[in-house]
């Protein structure tokens, strides 16, 4: 199975700072890359799809890309409520699988 | 607008059995594949099992084929996951996921439900 590999484990910015996330395939994926972040106690939302297509109701502020084995989450200008924690997810190769997730803190 | 309700959950022996349900309304339940995806305590997401529109089509995850069956009642909106001789590995929120549009599966899962938490105790 496709390994996702997500850098750095976590990553410690001040609000209106610019985040910078990581995701790596352990082959190549094409375009086919999703981003979703997660808050405490919620279930995960979808952010980006197609590796850089923003998801519905999703704030310009987030922008992914990459394609083949390297891609990029970037939050241009943190809000408060964007501390959470990040996964990364093929659906390429067979079976779809997520990466362990960043988790972005003050 | 879209739902996912999960239902279920609870603590359970090892080697026992438990059956996840998973409510769908808002949208046409016999148009979508639908799928369920775990987490356990502090860790990541691991797809498990994904069952066609039609119910014709079903694929498991390996650490769970075998033991985990996926079904759905179209009749009450309804997704299953029947789990069969449960390990502690399998101590886990499992959520239910919609794929993004209608017949095939695009791969992404765009909306989740609550989750529902399962405990396999030793």
């Amino acid at each position: 199975e496709t390994m996702m590999t997500q850098s750095p484990a976590t990553l410690s910015v001040s609000p209106g700072e610019r985040a910078t996330l990581f995701c790596r395939a352990s082959q190549s994926v094409s375009t086919n890359f999703a981003w979703y972040v997660q808050k405490p106690g919620q279930a995960p939302r979808l952010l980006i799809y197609s590796a850089s297509t923003r998801a519905t109701g999703i704030p310009t502020r987030f922008s992914g890309s990459g394609s083949g084995t390297e891609f990029t989450l970037t939050i241009s200008s943190l809000q408060s409520e964007d501390f959470a924690v990040y996964f990364c997810q093929q659906y390429d190769n067979w079976p779809p699988t997520f990466g362990q997730g960043t988790k972005v803190d003050i | 607008q879209v739902q996912l309700v999960e239902s279920g959950g609870g603590v359970v022996q090892s080697g026992r059995s438990l059956r996840l349900s998973c409510a769908g309304s808002g949208f046409t339940f016999s148009r979508y594949t639908l799928h369920w995806v775990r987490q356990a305590p502090g860790k990541g997401l691991e797809w498990v099992a994904r069952v066609s529109f039609d119910g014709s089509k079903k694929y498991y995850a390996d650490s769970v084929r075998g033991r985990f069956s996926i079904s759905r009642d179209t009749s009450k909106n309804t997704v299953y996951l029947q789990m069969n001789s449960l390990g502690p590995e399998d101590t886990a929120k499992y959520y239910c996921t919609r794929d993004q549009s209608p017949g095939y599966s695009r791969g992404w899962f765009p909306y989740w439900g609550l989750g529902t938490l399962v405990i396999v105790s030793s």
